[in-house]
């Protein structure tokens, strides 16, 4: 049971590029979330996905593509990566009922240059 | 509107109490969440309260809700040097479900003096 994985840990970007942030949760978790963490910002919830096939927007979605073909991933995609997408980002999952467990993953550190 | 705040830091000293305090804006949160996050590392869930208790005691960790002030607090007792993290409150947003979002406090760094 390895919970939540996100891949990269780390990666630099150039302004304009495009990429996928990877998420998987091995739990059978129906709710997924991406989060994004910025200093004084606290995090702000991106894309979340309620089980697989459904997603919807969360408070600072633009930029940003998720897609949920699967109960265990939710891939994070930036179309086209701006320096305002500098941050940690985080996923997320739970068992739909609110107030279970909520598991992090370990965070993915993107710079854009 | 959806607010949580929280003070930046807070510095105590080993064996000492800590309180850590958040004011939030949405009167109908359903659950209020502290985690947290050190070093480099992701968030961890330290404890949650319903929003209709006032008080919720795990080992050296009590959660106080004064749900008519929209307060909420963490006290940690006996605090550690690994305590020393940044800590965040969270409310969950929505009619319940699991639709519901969380909206997140800045954080509070916690300082632990030896």
């Amino acid at each position: 049971n390895a919970g939540v994985t996100q891949t990269p840990k780390f990666q630099v970007l150039k302004t304009g590029q495009s990429m996928t942030l990877q998420c998987a949760q091995d739990m059978n978790h129906e709710y997924m979330s991406w989060y994004r963490q910025d200093p004084g910002m606290g995090l702000r919830l991106i894309h979340y996905s309620v089980g697989a096939g459904i997603t919807d927007q969360g408070e600072v979605p633009n930029g940003y593509n998720v897609s949920r073909s699967t109960t265990e991933d939710f891939p994070l995609r930036l179309l086209s990566a701006a320096p305002s997408q500098t941050s940690v980002y985080f996923c997320a999952s739970r068992q739909g009922v609110v107030g279970n467990t909520i598991y992090f993953g370990e965070g993915s550190w993107l710079t854009v240059v | 509107g959806e607010d949580v705040e929280q003070s930046l830091f807070l510095s105590v000293r080993e064996g000492d109490s800590s309180v850590i305090n958040c004011t939030y804006t949405d009167s109908s949160s359903t659950y209020l969440y502290w985690y947290k996050q050190e070093p480099g590392a992701g968030l961890q869930l330290l404890t949650y309260i319903f929003s209709n208790m006032d008080m919720k005691q795990d080992q050296r960790l009590t959660v106080l809700l004064n749900k008519k002030d929209k307060h909420l607090s963490l006290r940690i007792a006996d605090t550690q040097t690994g305590d020393s993290a940044i800590y965040f409150c969270a409310e969950s947003i929505g009619p319940g479900g699991a639709t519901n979002k969380l909206i997140f406090g800045t954080g509070t760094l916690l300082a632990v003096q030896p």
